[in-house]
C-alpha cells in the first residue's frame, strides 16, 4: 500500500507560535487525510485533501496538498493549549489501502 | 449515532492469560479496522476486514493474534497466550469504502 513519512516527530513551541507538520511520499498520491489524537483520547478526523494544490482552512488550521500530490502540510497559526496532540497523516486508497498511521507529530505547548 | 463502541475500556491480565477485546462498529459500515498503539512503534493496522471477511492480516505480530468478525456489528481480537510486550492501546475503527476511519475510545491493556 501507498505509504507517507511524516515529519518532525516532535515540536514544542511556546504557546502563540505557529505550528508544522509535513507528509511526504515517493509516489503520487490520490488524497491525504489528516487526523488528531488528543492526550489519552483517540484519533479523531479532521479533513481530507484530493485535489493537486488544494488548501483547506479550518479556523487557525491551514492544510495544503502538493500540487504533485506527493506531499502535505498541517499549519497551526498562534497555538494554543487546546492544540496538544499527536496529528497524523494517511492515504486511503480503495479498501484500505495506505491507511497506515506510523508515530505522527507530537504537538508540545508550553504555556 | 453510538458511534464505534470498544470493550472493556481498561484490561489488566497476566502472562499466559487469554485476553478478548470486543468492538462493535458504526452501523451501515462495511470496513472494520483493528490498531494497536505505543509509543515506540506508533499506530499498526493489524488487520482489517470488508463485509465481515479478513481481507489483510499481515500486520498480525504472529500466531498469538487472531481477529474475527462474526456478523456486521461485532468483532473480536483475541491474543492467546498474552506477554507483556502486548501490552498497548488497541483501537477499532470502522468507515464506509474510501471515507474516513472513526475510532473507539481505545483498550488499555497491561500484561504483567
Amino acid at each position: 500500500g501507498q505509504q507517507v513519512m511524516q515529519i518532525p516527530q516532535y515540536q514544542h513551541v511556546q504557546e502563540g507560535e505557529d505550528f508544522t507538520t509535513y507528509c511526504n511520499s515517493s509516489t503520487t498520491l490520490s488524497n491525504i487525510q489528516w487526523y488528531k489524537q488528543r492526550p489519552g483520547g483517540h484519533p479523531v478526523f479532521l479533513i481530507q485533501l484530493v485535489k493537486s494544490g488544494e488548501v483547506k482552512k479550518q479556523k487557525r488550521l491551514t492544510f495544503q496538498f502538493g500540487e504533485a500530490k506527493k506531499n502535505s502540510s498541517l499549519h497551526i497559526t498562534a497555538t494554543q493549549t487546546t492544540d496538544v496532540g499527536t496529528y497524523f497523516c494517511t492515504t486511503r486508497g480503495g479498501g484500505a489501502d495506505g491507511l497506515t498511521f506510523g508515530k505522527g507529530t507530537h504537538l508540545i505547548i508550553q504555556p | 449515532d453510538a458511534g464505534v463502541i470498544q470493550s472493556p475500556r481498561h484490561e489488566v491480565t497476566e502472562m499466559g492469560q487469554e485476553v478478548t477485546l470486543r468492538c462493535k462498529p458504526i452501523s451501515g459500515h462495511d470496513y472494520l479496522f483493528w490498531y494497536r498503539q505505543t509509543m515506540m512503534r506508533g499506530l499498526e493496522l493489524l488487520i482489517y476486514f470488508n463485509n465481515n471477511v479478513p481481507i489483510d492480516d499481515s500486520g498480525m505480530p504472529e500466531d498469538r493474534f487472531s481477529a474475527k468478525m462474526p456478523n456486521a456489528s461485532f468483532s473480536t481480537l483475541k491474543i492467546q497466550p498474552s506477554e507483556p510486550r502486548d501490552s498497548a492501546v488497541y483501537f477499532c475503527a470502522s468507515s464506509s469504502v474510501a471515507e474516513k476511519l472513526f475510532f473507539g475510545s481505545g483498550t488499555q491493556l497491561s500484561v504483567l
